[in-house]
């Protein structure tokens, strides 16, 4: 399994700001994606990072929010714009392989003030 | 995204005892992931299943892919205090971009 570090850990921002969430593998990957957590919530898919062209977002979400990089296949970033305290979660990056299980950082927790 | 309806919501059981949670989906899925989460970390792999029918165990741990391909259940046998926390399970949709959709979660406290 892929090792997945998130930087930073944890955060709390003052609304209005944005804030940019790093996600580092420690081999290559193929697909790289980004999840939200609602506070005592499941994961709730953003989109995918595609390794050189745009990320791939879910219904609900959009690049002028959650712009995405993916610059090569062991690291991207997601950035969290114009911040509302709604946006306080858990953002939590994945990896998988084609086929074959995904594995996940520790997360990034988000707190807006 | 994909709905998958986890069940039951929350357990509390007396340490011993064993747990049985599952996942239904409104699509046929080509794989399905079981994961446990504990407080302040990301959601750790337990079990991974690619076929239908297949039955998987890993230590105490037992998963099933459903035969239609729109379910699986996760048991746990004996269960421990350690064995607290959320357990979600995931499912890939056949013919998409390889992405995993989660289940709703099943909180799971064991008594000791």
């Amino acid at each position: 399994s892929a090792v997945i570090s998130q930087k930073p850990s944890r955060d709390i921002c003052q609304r209005g700001t944005s804030l940019t969430i790093q996600c580092q593998v420690d081999s290559q990957v193929t697909m790289m994606f980004w999840y939200r957590q609602q506070p005592g919530q499941s994961l709730t898919l953003i989109a995918t990072a595609n390794q050189g062209s745009e990320a791939t977002y879910e219904s609900g979400f959009v690049i002028d929010k959650f712009p995405i990089s993916r610059p090569n296949l062991t690291f991207s970033t997601l950035t969290v714009s114009n911040m509302s305290p709604e946006d306080s979660s858990i953002y939590l990056c994945s990896t998988a392989r084609m086929n074959t299980e995904a594995f996940f950082g520790q997360g990034t927790r988000l707190t807006v003030v | 995204g994909q709905q998958l309806n986890q069940s039951p919501q929350s357990m509390f059981i007396q340490e011993g005892e064993d747990v049985s949670m599952n996942c239904t989906s409104s699509s046929i899925f080509n794989t399905w992931l079981w994961y446990k989460q504990d407080p302040g970390e990301g959601p750790v792999l337990l079990i991974a299943l690619y076929k239908a029918g297949e039955l998987t165990s890993n230590g105490r741990l037992t998963a099933q892919f459903g035969i239609t391909r729109k379910d699986s259940f996760l048991n746990i046998s004996a269960s421990i205090p350690s064995d607290v926390g959320i357990y979600f399970c995931a499912g890939r949709v056949s013919g998409t971009g390889n992405q995993f959709y989660f289940g709703t979660g099943t909180s799971l406290t064991v008594i000791p």
